[in-house]
């Protein structure tokens, strides 16, 4: 998965604690995304960011909040995390034209005991 | 009802054989992306399409937007294809709808 680096890849939490998932893309790409995958299901979308300074919720926020601060960079911050957020997140970027392609980062999986 | 279902689920089959996974749609969509996952968890994008078919190497995707319907086909297939294979629709708000994927597994 070039050119997006997520980070921690592991990380085990205990339940009221806070941290920040952090992703960095270098390929100059406008939109940037946070999903959570769990199993059984797709994944699904916590927040976007269509451009730098701008971020939109996705289908499950609640709990979450994020930060665009440069266009590189887009963060997901757990502020109390709760064992319902244990899964795997991903970060993904896109250059929003026509013939575009997602770029993924390896994932980071998070247990909230 | 989900906005995207893929079948089958679930696919074993002999190293050599012609896959086929399909992903049905029930919404408008600009466009519609087949991703890779590997069992280490990473996803790669195989194709994005939005009408027609595309063909990479032995991986050919097909999409008919009247029926609401794509396909993914692998030719001579082989153990490395083993993976989880994921539709996901791109509407207009530039935010994707992901289907369940489908588990495929090649055996030697």
């Amino acid at each position: 998965n070039a050119g997006v680096t997520q980070t921690p890849k592991f990380q085990v939490l205990k339940t009221g604690q806070s941290m920040t998932l952090q992703c960095a893309q270098d390929m100059n790409h406008n939109s940037m995304y946070w999903y959570r995958q769990d199993p059984g299901m797709g994944l699904r979308l916590i927040y976007y960011s269509a451009s730098e300074g701008t971020t939109d919720k996705g289908e499950v926020p609640n709990g979450y909040n994020v930060s665009r601060l440069n266009k590189r960079e887009f963060s997901l911050r757990l502020e109390s995390a709760a064992p319902s957020q244990t899964s795997v997140y991903f970060c993904a970027s896109e250059l929003w034209e026509r013939e575009n392609t997602i770029y993924f980062g390896e994932g980071s999986w998070l247990t909230v005991v | 009802k989900n906005e995207v279902e893929q079948s089958p689920q679930n696919l074993t089959a002999q190293e050599g054989e012609f896959i086929t996974i399909n992903c049905s749609y029930s919404v408008g969509i600009s466009a519609l992306h087949w991703l890779q996952q590997h069992p280490g968890g990473g996803i790669v994008s195989l194709f994005m399409l939005s009408s027609g078919k595309k063909k990479h190497g032995r991986l050919i995707a097909t999409i008919n937007i009247q029926e609401k319907h794509s396909s993914l086909h692998i030719t001579a297939s082989h153990p490395r294809d083993s993976a989880v294979y994921i539709c996901a629709l791109q509407g207009g708000a530039q935010k994707l709808v992901f289907g369940q994927g489908t588990r495929l597994t090649i055996n030697p």
